[in-house]
C-alpha cells in the first residue's frame, strides 16, 4: 500500500543535542509538510516543500530545518533542541494542494 | 485573517446516538475543507474532504459532513456512532491567500463514547 512512513517512532535526545527525524512516501505527492503537535493542540505547519521549494512559516524557529534529497524522502533537523520542543511530529504529503495523507508521526522526548 | 473554528473542545455521546461536530471557518472565498480523525499517538487519517459541487458529502466510516456557504461551517455527522470512534477529530482549511496557500487546522474536538 502506498503510504507515509516516518522514523523512528520514538526518539529520546539530550537537551542542545541534535536530532534528525526521517519521513519517507510511496505516493510520489509533491507536496511533504511537516508539523509540530503538542499535547491536546491542533497540528502546527512548520514547513513545507512544494517540489524542490522550501517554505518556511513565518514562526518557525531557526532551530528547525528541513532537507528534502528527492521526491520520496524529507528530514527535520533540530539544531539545539530544548525541552519545549518535546511533540509529535508528523509528516504529511499531497499531490499539489490536494487533501494532506499523514504518516503514524514521530514522539520526540528531550531529557 | 484566515481561521477555523471547532466551538466544541469535548463531546459524550452514547454509542448508537447520532453525532454532530461543529466547524466553521472565516475566509473571503470558498476554501477547500477537510475533516480527519486522530487515534491517541497515531497521525491523522482522512475523513472526508470538500472542494465544490454537492454540497453533503461522504466519507468513510459512515461519517457526513455538509458545507454550508451562508453559514461558512462545514459540520460533521454520523447518525450512529460507535465505540471506536472516540477519536480527536480536526477540521481544517486549505485556502490561497496572500500569494500562498495555507493549510489550516481547527483546534480539535475530543470525542468520547459512552457504553
Amino acid at each position: 500500500d502506498a503510504m507515509v512512513i516516518q522514523n523512528p517512532r520514538y526518539q529520546v535526545t539530550q537537551f542542545g543535542k541534535p536530532v534528525t527525524l526521517s519521513c519517507s512516501q510511496t505516493l510520489n505527492h509533491n507536496v511533504m509538510y511537516w508539523y509540530q503537535q503538542k499535547s491536546s493542540q491542533a497540528p502546527k505547519l512548520l514547513f513545507h516543500y512544494y517540489d524542490k521549494d522550501f517554505n518556511n512559516e513565518a514562526d518557525t524557529p531557526d532551530n528547525f530545518q528541513s532537507r528534502r534529497p528527492n521526491t520520496s524522502f524529507c528530514f527535520l533537523d533540530i539544531r539545539s533542541p530544548g525541552l519545549g520542543d518535546a511533540a509529535m511530529y508528523l509528516c504529511a504529503t499531497s499531490r499539489d494542494w490536494g487533501e494532506q495523507f499523514f504518516g503514524p508521526g514521530t514522539r520526540l522526548t528531550v531529557l | 485573517a484566515q481561521s477555523v473554528t471547532q466551538p466544541d473542545i469535548h463531546i459524550t455521546v452514547s454509542e448508537g446516538a447520532s453525532l454532530e461536530l461543529r466547524c466553521n471557518y472565516s475566509y473571503g472565498a470558498t476554501p477547500y475543507l477537510f475533516w480527519y480523525v486522530q487515534s491517541p499517538g497515531q497521525g491523522l487519517q482522512l475523513l472526508l474532504k470538500y472542494f465544490s459541487g454537492d454540497t453533503l458529502v461522504q466519507g468513510i466510516k459512515g461519517f457526513e459532513a455538509e458545507f454550508k456557504r451562508s453559514q461558512s461551517s462545514f459540520n460533521l455527522r454520523k447518525p450512529s456512532v460507535h465505540w471506536s470512534d472516540a477519536a480527536e477529530y480536526f477540521c481544517a482549511v486549505g485556502a490561497f491567500g496572500s500569494g500562498t496557500y495555507k493549510y489550516i487546522f481547527g483546534t480539535g474536538t475530543r470525542l468520547k463514547v459512552l457504553a
